[in-house]
């Protein structure tokens, strides 16, 4: 069975940093593509960033380009999301999520979430 | 890239048809059929139920059936039930830097 559990999240000060891991199982992890999505309190869901199988490939949504830096380690089964400089804005539950293998595009398998609060 | 346009509630009674529209631009949806929904209940993590426009996971109800005409895709729930009262969003697969692009989530309601 897939499961990916998050970790990480927490209470920070604006401009303060965050390390998110996402630690997956019941499955081949290094053969798949990974994702981070977010959603603020209340609202819609936000594509964060992702990451092809062997790590040489990322892309990251232009609000927190240059801020976040998402990366993986086969080996471990893990997945990061490095924050930094962190704003107000970024508060959300951040999932861990999936690709669909293939040409198929979608996440077919989430995590439950852990919690990012940007506050003073 | 703005978020993709739906509507942000859609009510049913049960077993009526309802069907939630997901709209955006050309560059949003990519030239592509790489539409997926999904549907959340509160406080759980989102749940895949169409990918591919049209396609259904292993043991997604075939209630649910999905369709994309021009820049708007659709998510029709047939047979509507109390346990879809949900919040459904809809996610296109882009050709740009932003990868994906979710939809503003419509909360389904049923009466």
């Amino acid at each position: 069975e897939v499961d990916l559990v998050e970790s990480g999240g927490g209470l920070v000060q604006p401009g303060g940093s965050l390390r998110l891991s996402c630690e997956a199982s019941g499955f081949s992890f290094s053969n798949f593509w990974m994702s981070w999505v977010r959603q603020a309190p209340g609202k819609g869901l936000e594509w964060v960033a992702n990451i092809n199988q062997d790590g040489s490939e990322k892309f990251h949504v232009a609000s927190v380009r240059g801020r976040f830096s998402i990366s993986r380690d086969n080996a471990k089964n893990s997945l990061f999301l490095q924050m930094d400089r962190l704003r107000v804005g970024d508060t959300a539950v951040y999932f861990c999520a999936r690709d669909l293998p293939g040409n198929s595009y979608g996440y077919e398998h989430w995590g439950l979430g852990t919690l990012v609060t940007v506050s003073s | 890239q703005s978020a993709l346009t739906q509507p942000a509630s859609v009510s049913g009674s049960p077993g009526q048809s309802i069907t939630i529209s997901c709209s955006g631009t050309r560059s949003d949806f990519g030239g592509y059929n790489n539409v997926s929904w999904y549907q959340q209940h509160p406080q759980k993590a989102p749940k895949l139920i169409i990918y591919d426009v049209n396609k259904r996971p292993s043991g997604i109800s075939d209630r649910f059936s999905g369709s994309k005409s021009g820049n708007t895709a659709s998510l029709t729930i047939s047979g509507l039930q109390a346990e879809d009262e949900a919040a459904y969003h809809c996610c296109s697969y882009t050709n740009s830097l932003t990868i994906y692009v979710f939809g503003s989530g419509t909360t389904v309601t049923v009466l």
